[in-house]
């Protein structure tokens, strides 16, 4: 079955520090994949998309992913993080199978900045 | 304004009593779906509809339906509400592109309590 692994629940770093956050998924054929932001009480805002091409996207606010196939991974990165980053961050995976369109969710990481 | 709209935003029922979330959106997107959000496993996603009178199971879909009878309204229903269906839910709308989701518009969110 596919799925969507983010390993760290909660990563700490201190603001203007550089981020990472990991996501690697599991499916058969290469997945389209998103990342989402969540604030507190809020909607999910989404950061940055890949369906195919360059296999480094730019988001909004300063984020980047890069997608490495032979490491099934699509990691975010951002070079210097601002207090107003800290929220909950979702990576997601799509498939088109069957006729169908199912998205499967990472169980997110929820990023604390410390200043 | 661009959105996606749910009612209620908060609900508390019982057991057994049937009850309807609605979820709308004035984008004339045609994916549509229904997420809900436990503590530690993210976004599950309950159903999904590709168009009008087009809907599929999505990884939850067991205790729900729903039904798209037009291309702006997905309503999620309840018929026999029961505690494990406790949760904050999602509605959230994207337009297909070749098949794939763009992105999604996220709904503000539904928390359910079933006593």
């Amino acid at each position: 079955a596919q799925s969507v692994t983010q390993p760290d629940i909660h990563i700490t770093v201190s603001e203007g520090a550089s981020l990472e956050l990991r996501c690697n998924y599991s499916y058969g054929a290469t997945p389209y994949l998103f990342w989402y932001v969540q604030s507190p009480g809020q909607g999910l805002q989404l950061l940055l998309k890949y369906f195919s091409g360059d296999t480094l996207v730019q988001g909004i606010k300063g984020f980047e992913a890069e997608f490495k196939r032979s490491q099934s991974s699509f990691n975010l990165r951002k070079p210097s993080v601002h207090w107003s980053d800290a929220a909950e961050y979702f990576c997601a995976a799509g498939e088109v199978t069957g006729g169908g369109n199912k998205l499967t969710f990472g169980t997110g990481t929820q990023l604390k900045v410390e200043l | 304004e661009a959105q996606v709209t749910q009612n209620p935003r908060y609900l508390i029922t019982v057991t057994g009593k049937k009850l309807t979330v609605t979820c709308s959106q004035n984008m004339n997107h045609e994916y549509m779906s229904w997420y809900r959000q436990d503590p530690g496993l993210g976004l599950r996603q309950i159903y999904y509809s590709m168009n009008v009178e087009v809907t599929d199971k999505g990884d939850v879909p067991e205790g729900y339906k729903v039904s798209r009878k037009e291309k702006r309204n997905f309503p999620l229903i309840l018929e026999s509400p029961s505690p494990n269906q406790t949760s904050l839910y999602f509605c959230a709308s994207s337009y297909l592109a070749g098949g794939i989701q763009e992105t999604q518009y996220f709904g503000p969110g539904t928390r359910l309590l079933v006593l």
